[in-house]
C-alpha cells in the first residue's frame, strides 16, 4: 500500500479565497506530480518535481503554484480560487530508475469553488 | 500537442470472459507505455508497463500488447472478475520523465 497522503479529502470554498492542497509521501521518492482530473475524464499533468527545489509546469496550464522545500512534501496553492478551478486534484510520487514509471497516487482532493 | 487516447469510453464484459481494452498513441518517442486502473473514489493504481522495444508483456491475469506499426496498445484481462470493474487508463512515460495519461475506458462486469 502506497504511503502518500492528501489533505483535505474534500474542500468547498468561496471565490477569491486562497487555498493550499497538501501532499506528503513517506517513501523517500524524488519525483512528485500533481494531476487534475474532471469526472470521467483523463488526468492532466499540471506540475511535477524531480527533487527538492525542482518544480516544472506540466502540459495543462494551471494558475496554481507548487513548492518542493522538503523531499516528502509537495503542496499546491491557488492564490485566488475561481469556479473554473473546481476539479479533483491528485498527487503522485515515484522512485528513480526503472521505478519511475510506477506512480503511487494519493486519494485526491475534491475541490469545489462556489 | 501529442497525446495518448482510447478508442472506447465503456466496455461491458461477462464475468469470466476475457476483456480487451484498447489505446491509440501518437507520440512515438516515449520509452514506456503503462496501464493504470482507477476504482471509484481512489487514485489510479499501476497495473503493468511495457518498454517501447517490446511487443508483449505478461503479468498476473493481464497481458499488454504493443503494435508500434499502427501505434496501438492493448490490455488483456483474463477471466474477468467483479473486482476488475474500474476505469482503465493507458499512459506514456516520455523521455523527459513526464507521465501523460490518455482518456479512460470504463469496464463494466456483467453477472
Amino acid at each position: 500500500e502506497a504511503d502518500i497522503y492528501q489533505t483535505p479529502r474534500y474542500l468547498v470554498i468561496g471565490t477569491g479565497k486562497k487555498i493550499t492542497l497538501e501532499c506528503s509521501q513517506t517513501m523517500g521518492h524524488d519525483k512528485m506530480y500533481w494531476y487534475q482530473q474532471d469526472p470521467g475524464m483523463e488526468l492532466h499533468l499540471i506540475h511535477y518535481s524531480y527533487g527538492v527545489n525542482s518544480t516544472e509546469k506540466g502540459d495543462l496550464s494551471s494558475e496554481s503554484t507548487v513548492s518542493r522545500i522538503r523531499t516528502e512534501h509537495f503542496p499546491l496553492t491557488l492564490e485566488s480560487a475561481r469556479p473554473s478551478h473546481t476539479s479533483q486534484y491528485l498527487c503522485a510520487s515515484s522512485g528513480g530508475g526503472t521505478g519511475g514509471r510506477k506512480l503511487f497516487f494519493g486519494s485526491g482532493t475534491q475541490l469545489s469553488v462556489l | 500537442g501529442e497525446s495518448v487516447g482510447l478508442h472506447l469510453p465503456t466496455l461491458s464484459v461477462q464475468e469470466g470472459d476475457n476483456s480487451i481494452i484498447n489505446c491509440a498513441y501518437s507520440n512515438s518517442a516515449s520509452d514506456y507505455f503503462i496501464w493504470y486502473k482507477q476504482e471509484s473514489g481512489k487514485g489510479p493504481q499501476f497495473i503493468i508497463d511495457i518498454r517501447s522495444n517490446m511487443d508483449k508483456r505478461q503479468g498476473q491475469r493481464v497481458t499488454v500488447l504493443l503494435n508500434k506499426t499502427v501505434k496501438h496498445l492493448s490490455l488483456q484481462i483474463a477471466a474477468t472478475q467483479p473486482g476488475d470493474s474500474a476505469v482503465y487508463f493507458c499512459a506514456e512515460n516520455r523521455r523527459d520523465d513526464k507521465i501523460i495519461f490518455g482518456k479512460g475506458t470504463r469496464l463494466h462486469i456483467l453477472p
